[in-house]
């Protein structure tokens, strides 16, 4: 079964720059979340998608975006980057239940310039 | 999200048990006590989770205080591989449903050195 996949793996902007990100999540999986980790504030929830709606959101500016797609594929996209945008961004997916565990992938590590 | 306390960093040999203490005084009834564990240049893993009673899977064991209050996560035979950052994570697994499943509440987790 394959795993979360994220593309690209790495990326190098310029700030005022926008980007977007890709997540495809585990076949079956329809929520589908992400996160920002940076070395100095950790791993921070950004938002989580189910059904293509947007379920909860992380306390992160506008700039952040995201959507989903009808086969549970994912995007989020960053507006007007700014220098400390720079960080590994993870996506992770599972089963809209309670306890169902999450499954991340290996990120995309963005650096902004 | 209630919060959890761990230490910063632990030491182990190769294939010796390991056990990763976390502290969680203010967990609620239907608080669920989830770990993960990064390997470096890699997205968090799920390990185990559990409520009440002890918990078994093949990459752990969860043993949970008959208070709640603590659990340790229990590696029982270290490998070099099992280096990483572990994560003690509560989760509600009742009201989850009514706000996001997909929301973890991350700390700084515990830092495991295996030493060969």
């Amino acid at each position: 079964k394959a795993g979360v996949t994220q593309t690209p793996r790495y990326l190098i902007k310029t700030r005022g720059q926008q980007v977007t990100l890709s997540c495809s999540p585990i076949s079956g999986h329809r929520s589908v979340s992400w996160y920002q980790q940076t070395p100095g504030q950790g791993l921070q929830f950004l938002f989580e998608y189910f059904s293509e709606t947007q379920r909860n959101k992380g306390n992160f500016p506008g700039r952040f975006s995201g959507r989903q797609f009808s086969n549970s594929r994912s995007e989020m996209n960053v507006s007007t980057l700014e220098l400390g945008d720079s960080a590994l961004y993870l996506c992770a997916s599972s089963f809209f239940q309670g306890n169902s565990p999450l499954h991340f992938g290996n990120g995309t590590r963005l650096t902004v310039t | 999200d209630a919060k959890t306390t761990q230490p910063n960093s632990m030491e182990s040999n190769e294939e010796e048990p390991v056990h990763l203490p976390c502290n969680h005084s203010t967990i609620s009834g239907t608080d669920y006590i989830h770990w993960y564990r990064q390997l470096p240049s890699q997205g968090p893993e799920y390990v185990i989770h559990g409520l009440t009673s002890n918990v078994n899977n093949r990459m752990a064991s969860l043993a949970i205080a008959e208070d709640r209050k603590s659990s340790t996560l229990i590696l029982h035979r270290a490998t070099l591989r099992d280096a990483a950052v572990y994560y003690c994570i509560l989760r509600d697994g009742v009201n989850a449903g009514g706000t996001s499943y997909g929301k973890l509440t991350f700390g700084q987790g515990t830092i495991l050195t295996v030493h060969p």
